[in-house]
């Protein structure tokens, strides 16, 4: 069993839907990441958090440290947020251990 | 702007050919960067952990004499795969990270492809 554990791997959604991406995780985190990653390979990291909720932008994305569980939340998709989102979790030192991703196609 | 510049992006080249990757933290000296590999559709597995001046850590089955890490400067690592062989074809991603409290930076990758 992976230490990260994501879901859907894959989903796709009409323009303007509201998207929900979950990540859940077996170790112990000093904080939890969402990544983007585009078609051509690029990674971008959306938000870094160890408790509660950040916002930026239609992107919101919350952790439940208790039951090891992270969302993160897209409204109003739109098809320029297709891509590939990943969880990753920062459990000890620098080092990150990634999900699988869950590639997203928003369709217009 | 860019945080991480990583060069190059493509490379395509025959058997038996050591291709050199270098990655450039340009905002801020990075003491720390990491290698990654990713396969098709596959999750980002790290290959190294690069500390300026010192030897790079390499993650279980990942062969130091294969996968050349050097970090000669806060700015710039290079990975070198040696002799590369059709197998080692694979997307490569550098990261860095200046405040552990901070995101890591991602390079935008190359992708490798051995004839």
């Amino acid at each position: 069993k992976n230490e990260v554990e994501q879901s859907p791997q894959n989903l796709t959604a009409q323009e303007g839907e509201f998207i929900t991406i979950n990540c859940s995780y077996s170790v112990g985190i000093s904080a939890l990441h969402w990544l983007q990653q585009h078609p051509g390979g690029g990674i971008v990291s959306l938000f870094m958090l160890s408790s509660g909720k950040k916002k930026h932008g239609r992107l919101i994305a919350t952790i439940n440290i208790q039951e090891k569980h992270s969302s993160l939340h897209i409204t109003a998709s739109h098809p320029r947020d297709s891509a590939v989102y990943i969880c990753a979790v920062k459990s000890s030192g620098d080092k990150l251990t990634f999900g699988t991703g869950t590639r997203l196609a928003v369709r217009p | 702007g860019a945080v991480v510049s990583q060069h190059p992006s493509r490379v395509i080249c025959k058997s038996g050919t050591s291709v050199k990757i270098e990655c450039r933290s340009l905002d801020f000296q990075a003491t720390t960067m990491f290698w990654y590999r990713q396969f098709p559709k596959k999750s980002l597995m790290l290959m190294a952990t690069s500390n300026e001046g010192s030897k790079a850590t390499y993650e279980q089955g990942v062969e130091k004499d294969k996968f050349l890490i050097n970090h000669a400067s806060l700015t710039l690592s290079t990975l070198t795969v040696t002799s590369a062989h059709p197998e080692d074809s694979s997307f490569y991603i550098c990261s860095v990270t200046g405040d552990p409290a901070q995101p890591q930076h991602f390079g935008d990758g190359t992708r490798l492809s051995i004839l």
